[in-house]
């Protein structure tokens, strides 16, 4: 297994166009969660998915987002009209549940750095 | 409602000193702590956590930190910086009892000076 996979890395669009992102997580892994990270910022939690259940959204999450895992594995985030304000790095990280010594520890992909003209 | 604060938003150290980056949290109960380090165009690393038990622990590349609930700290220390060890450092608490979600410090930019 080779971790977390996120696609694309960069992707820059001009305001109002749709854009997704994709995250693959780590095969055994049950839970995914998407983070926000901003310049001098801290990633920001934006959801939580258990299986293909989503758990938790954020206050940050607005109508345009939409995050989805439609069979447990692999996860999107769309963001629709995109505006400026939305430009970061959209972090997914994935962990396994349970009594596990993994359990609890979040591993993070690289990353998908959104730019928006 | 969870929060991480490291006042710290630059630590220089020469190469060889000890280092310590900080970070103190609140939670309403039992806290789950957490250090990642991010290196540039690069995901978060995650370097060690303490769950329970023994309140110093130590971590991935001769990192250890040490968890003081009555001061809500959980240090970062490392007796021997090097230069390789350059990065931003976060740190992250959970809520046992609760969310499930991880909530981030703004970092700390460790500098290691050779």
């Amino acid at each position: 297994d080779t971790g977390v996979s996120q696609n694309p890395r960069h992707k820059i669009t001009k305001r109002g166009q749709n854009v997704t992102f994709r995250c693959d997580p780590i095969s055994e892994h049950n839970r995914l969660y998407w983070y926000r990270q901003t310049l001098g910022q801290g990633p920001e939690f934006l959801t939580y998915f258990q299986n293909e259940a989503q758990l938790e959204k954020s206050r940050l999450l607005s109508d345009r987002f939409s995050a989805e895992r439609p069979k447990g594995s692999f996860s999107t985030l769309e963001i629709q009209r995109t505006e400026q304000g939305d430009s970061a790095m959209y972090l997914c990280a994935s962990s396994s549940s349970g009594g596990s010594s993994g359990a609890n520890v979040l591993t993070f992909g690289a990353g998908s750095r959104l730019t928006v003209l | 409602a969870q929060s991480v604060a490291q006042p710290e938003d630059q630590v220089n150290v020469a190469e060889g000193n000890p280092l310590t980056v900080k970070c103190t949290y609140s939670v309403s109960g039992n806290p789950y702590l957490f250090w990642y380090v991010q290196y540039p165009n690069r995901g978060l690393q995650f370097l060690l956590k303490y769950i329970t038990g023994d309140n110093l622990v130590k971590g991935s590349y001769g990192f250890e930190a040490e968890f003081n609930k009555s001061q809500t700290s959980f240090h970062l220390k490392k007796p021997s910086a090097l230069v390789s060890d350059s990065a931003l450092y976060f740190c992250a608490v959970r809520d046992m009892g609760s969310a499930r979600q991880l909530t981030f410090g703004s970092g700390t930019q460790l500098t290691v000076l050779p």
